[in-house]
């Protein structure tokens, strides 16, 4: 089963809100968790690192002012878009490893939410 | 930066024919992963290689490491039609825990 819980599945907005976006780990405690973009037909770009206690590192060009993530425990990690615009709209999926730390773990990933700013 | 490509970038494919996709990095990895997404869905993590060289195998896919563990190749045997999803290679960025995809492989299979 899944071990890696996303809500919501899909969102449609309107331009100038913002959205939050739930990541979850279910069966294990996760102190980092990773957060990626997907545009339709391309791969997945990561966009930042959730650190459980400590501040999110993001990836260069990802705008932290605007993507705000919050891990506040080891199970949650948050993704909020705000004052989301159209070029925002996306497919973002989150992701989680039983043995963060190691670079030789493989992740786990939510099934994702599918942004659509109107 | 460090880039991980892959070709082909699309293949369409009669079922019963074979199919390979090929990954390539711009760096030395110290591992390598495999995932596979299906159309709307989420990456599923295939397997992982390690050591220079290596070979594994899942039933009719084989997945291979190469030498100086900067490319890998995954190899279907015989494809059927739940093959279909595009397939990602990734790798460590760095000596860090994020992992970096390559830009994946959308398998078509005809019945």
């Amino acid at each position: 089963g899944a071990v890696v819980s996303q809500h919501p599945s899909w969102v449609i907005c309107k331009s100038g809100t913002s959205v939050k976006i739930e990541c979850r780990s279910l069966d294990f405690q996760a102190t980092t968790m990773f957060w990626y973009r997907q545009f339709p037909k391309q791969s997945l770009m990561l966009m930042a690192t959730s650190n459980e206690g400590s501040k999110a590192t993001y990836e260069q060009g990802v705008e932290k002012d605007k993507f705000l993530i919050n891990h506040a425990s080891l199970t949650l990690s948050t993704l909020t878009v705000t004052s989301a615009h159209p070029e925002d709209s996306s497919f973002y999926i989150c992701s989680a490893s039983r043995t963060p730390g190691s670079y030789n773990s493989p992740l786990h990933f939510g099934n994702g939410t599918r942004l659509t700013v109107t | 930066g460090q880039q991980v490509m892959q070709i082909p970038q699309y293949q369409h494919v009669q079922e019963g024919e074979d199919f390979t996709t090929y990954c390539n990095s711009s760096t030395t990895l110290s591992n390598i992963q495999w995932y596979k997404q299906r159309p709307g869905g989420h990456p599923v993590f295939l397997i992982q290689l390690v050591k220079s060289g290596e070979v594994k195998k899942q039933k009719r896919l084989t997945f291979q490491f190469g030498e100086a563990k900067k490319n890998s190749s995954l190899h279907i045997t015989a494809t059927q039609t739940t093959d279909v999803g595009t397939y990602f290679c990734a790798g460590p960025l760095g000596a860090t825990n994020k992992l970096i995809f390559g830009t994946g492989t959308l398998l078509a299979v005809q019945p």
